[in-house]
């Protein structure tokens, strides 16, 4: 069965303090995989598209990156307004969602 | 990105009626699109997929009779949720996807369906 897990759940980061999410995933005939950002009460803001293992993409301060059963989203020197829960998609013939880490940022 | 437009962002219905949520692409053809639904802190959970003039197909678990989907044209597609109750009230959101041009999907902005 195809199954996104993200990690952690929640995580609550001082301002500056970089860490990584991280998304594993088993899914045959992936596509690719896809971060986005939610904020509460909104439809889900596309981030990045991964394709391959090993390939890498940045957005100011959030970097993402995929392996053959993982990838993960890393944040650099976080603001508070980087607090919005962060969802991992992959692709086949569905888009299957991970259920996201909440993330907030404190001042 | 591409842009998806999702209307109404809320709605408030009385339990019995019928509801309709539009989902349009603005600027490309979606050839494909998904509802999914979304419960407090949890993760968007799909409810069906469609193709332009196809039928919808839906997860397990959702009543196609009570979950209407329609993909007429290759930028609208409409959830109709009939006979509301109040355990239908959701936050609903639509995705598009264009498979000759991008293979991300882009959400719109999601519906708040509150049934009394």
């Amino acid at each position: 069965e195809d199954q996104v897990t993200q990690s952690p759940e929640a995580l609550r980061l001082q301002e500056g303090e970089s860490s990584s999410l991280n998304c594993s995933y088993t899914v045959s005939g992936l596509r690719g995989l896809f971060w986005y950002r939610q904020d509460p009460g909104k439809g889900p803001e596309f981030l990045f598209t991964l394709y391959s293992a090993g390939e890498e993409k940045e957005k100011e301060r959030l970097k993402a990156t995929l392996t053959k059963k993982e990838s993960f989203l890393h944040i650099t020197a976080p603001k508070p307004e980087d607090s919005a829960t962060y969802l991992c998609a992959v692709i086949n013939d569905k888009i299957i969602f991970g259920k996201g880490t909440r993330l907030h940022i404190l001042p | 990105g591409a842009v998806v437009s999702q209307h109404p962002s809320r709605v408030i219905c009385k339990s019995g009626t019928s509801v309709k949520i539009e989902c349009r692409s603005l600027d490309f053809q979606a050839t494909t699109m998904f509802w999914y639904r979304q419960f407090p802190k949890q993760s968007l959970m799909l409810m069906a997929t469609s193709n332009e003039g196809s039928k919808a197909t839906y997860e397990q678990g959702v009543e196609k009779d009570k979950f209407l989907i329609n993909h007429a044209s290759l930028t609208l597609s409409t959830l109709t949720v009939t006979s509301a109750h109040p355990e239908d009230s959701s936050f609903y959101i639509c995705s598009a996807r264009d498979r000759g041009v991008y293979t991300e999907a882009f959400f719109g902005q999601g519906t708040r369906l509150t049934v009394v």
